[in-house]
């Protein structure tokens, strides 16, 4: 009973192409995130959603597009891929009480573009 | 806007040593979280261990245990009797609080890469 899961794990795609990665989460939480994690390892906040309302929106180029369908899901979709946005990208959701709630993630979908 | 540091890209360690991860941050707020991540080779993000900075007792799971100093923003990891399976990328992270739903985004260190040798 996976908690956070996203598809597909890996995609491998060529430059120009439009891609989409999926996220569900069967926790109830009412907070979706995405999370980019670049070669480096370093991970950085790219969008928040709280019940299908977009709350974050990091400085992300707008070839980025989040879509929220309902508050268990998540998708991310990316127009003209360009070879700097392969990465790991990691879905994650929580809770939202007003207070810090801890965020759990999913296992990262790995994007490669050529 | 917040910062997290952790000074050391690798460490290495033997099995059943402990071992300390050191993690500094830079904020202006007084109420905040701090939360250490692991990254294991399978890439998932699992969390060990969280501490909210208005309790000064120092939070422990099992194992693993936090040295939280506050006037020196200072949130350190260690990890006592190491296994095997600790071997994973670390990471610490810092969260405001925040009384707009969905807002509170964690904010990543560069991660240590942590190898336990058998």
């Amino acid at each position: 009973d996976t908690a956070v899961s996203q598809t597909p794990k890996y995609l491998v795609t060529q430059m120009g192409n439009d891609k989409s990665i999926k996220c569900e989460q069967n926790l109830g939480h009412d907070t979706m995130y995405w999370y980019k994690q670049d070669s480096k390892k370093f991970l950085k906040i790219m969008f928040s959603y709280n019940n299908k309302e977009l709350i974050i929106n990091e400085t992300v180029p707008n070839r980025f597009s989040p879509k929220s369908p309902d508050k268990a899901h998540l998708n991310l979709h990316i127009n003209s891929l360009e070879l700097g946005d392969s990465a790991v990208y990691f879905c994650a959701s929580s809770q939202d009480f007003g207070v810090a709630e801890t965020q759990y993630f999913g296992p990262g979908t790995r994007l490669l573009v050529l | 806007a917040q910062t997290v540091t952790q000074s050391q890209p690798e460490m290495s360690v033997q099995e059943a040593e402990t071992v300390t991860l050191s993690c500094t941050y830079d904020t202006s707020e007084n109420n905040y979280y701090l939360f250490w991540y692991k990254q294991p080779p399978s890439r998932q993000m699992i969390l060990v261990i969280r501490q909210e900075a208005y309790k000064q007792q120092n939070a422990t799971e099992n194992r693993f245990s936090v040295n939280f100093q506050k006037a020196a923003k200072s949130f350190s990891l260690k990890i006592s009797d190491s296994q095997l399976g600790d071997t994973a990328m670390y990471f610490c992270a810092f969260m405001k609080p925040s009384i707009i739903q969905g807002a509170q985004k964690l904010v990543f260190g560069q991660g240590t890469r942590l190898t336990i040798n058998p």
